[in-house]
């Protein structure tokens, strides 16, 4: 089955303790990116890759990393979270020559920081 | 000014009713448009692409006007199913995503 994978679904941490979201996908698609979803503000990209070893900043990079060291995987870093990073984050991808600019989600990971 | 705007509703009609949602956006450089479709805590799919000419999808009709950079969502003869929060998505360039706020949209029996 064609997914988006994402991990955890839902995690409670403290100011300041390092996470990682992961994200892997299974259509060998070479666009990924991360999204945070708040109230009142839609979805605002946070960075995004067009492949391995490529990767780029969406509207709201700070305090957030990401790597892409392998087609499926595009791991989301707090390396020092903070409360304002309480979000639900949704990690997506796409094939790159698609003409439907569809993306696929995954089913989203609900931080909170304490 | 938000980038992508919308009428962040609710929305509560009839099954049945006729019900058009609108969407602005501010780039005049933006290149393709979307609507996508998010259920309460679940993650969005897309309804559908929205090209020049306008389409439409069985109950769902997309028109774009690049001129007033407006775009617009008609559903007809609503149906419970349809209750979710619309979102209109817009691509400036390359895989620049920007998605509006939403519409929630609530269908009642």
């Amino acid at each position: 089955e064609a997914q988006v994978t994402q991990n955890p679904r839902y995690l409670i941490t403290v100011t300041g303790k390092k996470l990682t979201v992961t994200c892997s996908q299974n259509m060998n698609h070479e666009y990924m990116s991360w999204y945070r979803q708040d109230p009142g503000l839609g979805l605002r990209q946070i960075y995004y890759s067009m492949n391995v070893e490529v990767t780029d900043k969406g509207d709201v990079p700070e305090g957030y990393k990401v790597s892409r060291k392998e087609k499926r995987n595009f791991p989301l870093i707090l390396e020092s979270p903070s409360p304002n990073q309480t979000s639900l984050y949704f990690c997506a991808s796409m094939h790159a020559g698609s003409n439907t600019g569809e993306l696929f989600f995954g089913e989203g990971s609900r931080l909170t920081v304490l | 000014r938000k980038e992508v705007e919308q009428d962040p509703g609710p929305f509560n009609v009839p099954e049945g009713a006729t019900v058009a949602f609108n969407c602005t956006y501010s780039n005049s450089a933006s290149q393709s448009f979307f609507w996508y479709r998010q259920d309460c805590r679940k993650e969005p799919k897309l309804l559908m692409s929205v090209y020049s000419s306008g389409n439409e999808d069985g109950r769902f009709t997309a028109q774009l006007n690049r001129a007033s950079q407006y775009i617009s969502l008609l559903i007809r003869d609503s149906k419970l199913s349809d209750s979710a929060t619309y979102l209109c998505v817009v691509n400036n360039y390359g895989q620049n995503f920007v998605f509006g706020p939403g519409t929630r949209l609530s269908v009642l029996p």
